[in-house]
């Protein structure tokens, strides 16, 4: 069965590092595009990022570009976030996903996230 | 960014009820949409994706309709496991966005 499970996760300074790992498991994993996605305590989902497949293309949300770095492990199975300059407004539980039931369009591929894994909480505080 | 738009924000309903969630996008994603059911301290979970597909193993009461700028989350009669928060989202194009999310709760 598809597993994905975040780990890394802890409390922080603001302007401090912190790396978030998904191990991912039960599917073939080179095979499909992997997101973060995460969720302020009390409030709803905001996309973080994207990597694709082969990890050939990655994109960020607006509010994290230019401190966040999205990389993938083929011989771990494993995805990663990497994020820098954290600040109090990074506080959430993050959560990874798989991208799945995709389509492959004029427009790009177009699929949703179909696995989540548990989440692992960032809190940024001094 | 696209912004979506759901109604109501909280929903409150009976056993039995059929309840019906509002999703509209601020410029047409055709019928890339789907909906998640989120209950506490949990992952989201995929219920239904282009608009209208339900993902396998969710129960035939949940169902999706729309395409372009309107669409809608229909729960032909709520059981004690729906009682959540539902969130849609357009996977239409970069960045993805969501809803603000609608909480059922117990009437």
């Amino acid at each position: 069965q598809v597993q994905l499970v975040e780990s890394g996760g802890g409390v922080v300074q603001p302007g401090k590092s912190l790396r978030l790992s998904c191990a991912a498991s039960g599917f073939d994993f080179s095979g499909y595009g992997m997101h973060w996605v995460r969720q302020a305590p009390g409030k709803g989902l905001e996309w973080v990022s994207l990597i694709w497949y082969d990890g050939s293309n990655k994109d960020y949300a607006d509010s994290v570009k230019g401190r966040f770095t999205i990389s993938r492990d083929k011989s771990k199975n494993t995805v990663y976030l990497q994020m820098n300059n954290l600040r109090a407004e990074d506080t959430a539980v993050y959560y990874c996903a798989r991208e799945g039931k995709w389509e492959m369009t004029s427009g790009g591929i177009k699929g949703v996230f179909d696995y989540w894994g548990q989440g692992s909480l960032v809190t940024v505080s001094s | 960014d696209i912004q979506m738009t759901q109604s109501p924000s909280t929903l409150s309903a009976s056993l039995g009820d059929r309840v019906t969630i509002t999703c509209r996008a601020s410029q047409s994603i055709s019928s890339w949409l789907a909906w998640y059911q989120q209950r506490p301290g949990k992952a989201p979970k995929l219920l239904i994706y282009k608009a209208s597909i339900l993902e396998s193993g969710v129960p035939s009461r949940f169902s999706g309709s729309g395409s372009g700028t309107e669409f809608s989350l229909t729960i032909s009669s709520l059981q004690p496991d729906d009682f959540a928060i539902y969130y849609c989202q357009q996977y239409d194009n970069y960045s993805l966005t969501f809803g603000g999310g609608t909480k059922v709760e117990i009437k």
